[in-house]
């Protein structure tokens, strides 16, 4: 069962722009992390939220968590090519020894 | 600080032939270890994870299996690869035992089953 899913899947856009990625699920969750990872390598850690409502900015990068902590979003203002990759988001659940991850939205920041 | 290692970082492998990917990690004790196999551009599929030596969940039923012969070392074996198996498989840990903390990961191996 896939507990989060992320929207769209596929990102083109051109250097300058805006985008959101967005992260959705019927659970609940204690808290939410972003990651970025790219071809051939793991995900690397963006952030972590864990309190509902709370905002995280990291840079041109700005993260949501909603207020029922269902949900989450990523902003990137003006992308840049150094953006481009997949971006997985990933939710814990108390109790669960395990991360619930994304589906991902593939990013390409086109020059 | 921490690491974590994977090898091999490619492999090609025939079908039916067995498979042994090792995964170790470096700087911390008794971490929970994760094994994801990932498709092309996609999300993660937890395979397999392990709180402690010897302790193996599974998460979906397949033709892999997973051992943690020392605290910091996790397997990830077949005795008979199929095609379906082709992948990209990451390992992973985390710092507190039991809990669902950030993960941290390893660099992948790219399997490719002909």
């Amino acid at each position: 069962t896939q507990l989060l899913e992320q929207s769209p899947q596929f990102l083109s856009i051109q250097e300058g722009e805006n985008l959101t990625v967005y992260c959705n699920s019927s659970s609940v969750f204690s808290s939410l992390q972003w990651y970025r990872q790219e071809p051939g390598e793991g995900p690397v850690l963006l952030v972590t939220v864990v309190t509902g409502g709370e905002v995280k900015k990291l840079k041109r990068l700005t993260f949501q968590f909603g207020d029922a902590r269902k949900d989450s979003s990523l902003h990137i203002t003006a992308a840049q090519p150094g953006d481009t990759g997949l971006y997985l988001c990933a939710g814990a659940q108390t109790g669960a020894n395990n991360l619930f991850f994304g589906t991902g939205t593939r990013l390409t920041v086109i020059p | 600080s921490q690491t974590i290692h994977q090898w091999p970082a490619t492999l090609v492998q025939p079908v039916g032939s067995p498979l042994s990917l090792e995964c170790t990690v470096e700087g911390t004790s008794n971490p929970n270890l994760y094994w994801y196999r990932q498709a092309a551009g996609r999300g993660l599929q937890l395979l397999f994870y392990s709180v402690g030596i010897g302790q193996i969940s599974s998460e979906v039923p397949q033709n892999l299996s997973a051992s943690r012969p020392q605290d910091r070392q996790f397997i990830l074996s077949s005795k008979k690869l199929l095609l379906s198996d082709s992948g990209f498989y990451l390992c992973a840990w985390n710092r507190l035992a039991g809990f669902a903390d950030t993960q941290y990961f390893g660099p992948g191996t790219r399997l490719t089953v002909l």
